[in-house]
């Protein structure tokens, strides 16, 4: 069964960039898609967008000009960056596999935005 | 963006007896549903996707139905375990939205 666990700064100040990545254990990342989801305190689940594993981009509209997500087949992983952040960027960010629908999760990691 | 509103926000349950969560779309995502699981502390889960097709190792005591706008996640019996918050994704039009949750509690 894959697993999933994600990994970065807890702490990001305001219009600095939010790094995190990704690590896949216990299958291929070949033929996947692998997303990023967040939530952030009180609010839905949003979603962030994907990456295939032949480098194949999707991002919502309201996150496009500041998401990219990137793959490393060689090391298992794929990353997350998030530019310009203010602190409405403070949320719980999972890793996931799949897309659209989210096969399965990472625990989460939260990240605060501040000063 | 596609709005999904769940019902009710919280709903208290005794141990043994069944649930029923809903799901309603603000436009048709036909059968493109999913619902999700979390527990405290722990990653969420995927349940049901196709809106009614149970994900692999999900007990039969999930089952989802509808389509459309109306959806509903049913729980039959329910273990310690399934005490959690559900949420439903559509995954019809792009991006995939999530509804608020509904909390399943000990009643």
């Amino acid at each position: 069964q894959v697993q999933l666990q994600e990994s970065g700064p807890g702490l990001v100040k305001p219009s600095e960039t939010l790094s995190l990545t990704c690590s896949v254990s216990g299958d291929s990342m070949s033929g996947n898609y692998w997303s990023w989801a967040r939530q952030p305190p009180g609010k839905r689940l949003e979603w962030l967008g994907y990456i295939h594993y032949n480098g194949n981009t999707g991002y919502p509209p309201s996150f496009r000009d500041r998401v990219t997500i990137s793959i490393d087949t060689s090391k298992n992983q794929f990353s997350l960056r998030l530019n310009s952040v203010t602190p409405a960027d403070t949320a719980v960010y999972f890793c996931v596999r799949g897309s659209p629908v989210a096969l399965d999760w990472g625990q989460g990691t939260l990240v605060t935005v501040s000063s | 963006e596609i709005v999904l509103t769940q019902s009710p926000a919280t709903l208290s349950v005794s141990p043994g007896e069944g649930a029923t969560l809903s799901c309603r779309a603000s436009q048709s995502v036909s059968t493109n549903l999913a619902w999700y699981q979390r527990q405290p502390g722990q990653a969420p889960r995927l349940l049901i996707y196709g809106a009614f097709t149970r994900a692999t190792g999900v007990p039969a005591r999930f089952s989802g139905s509808g389509s459309g706008t109306e959806f509903t996640l049913a729980i039959s019996s329910l273990q310690s375990e399934d005490f959690a918050v559900y949420y439903c994704q559509q995954y019809n039009d792009w991006p995939p939205t999530f509804g608020p949750g509904t909390k399943v509690d000990i009643k």
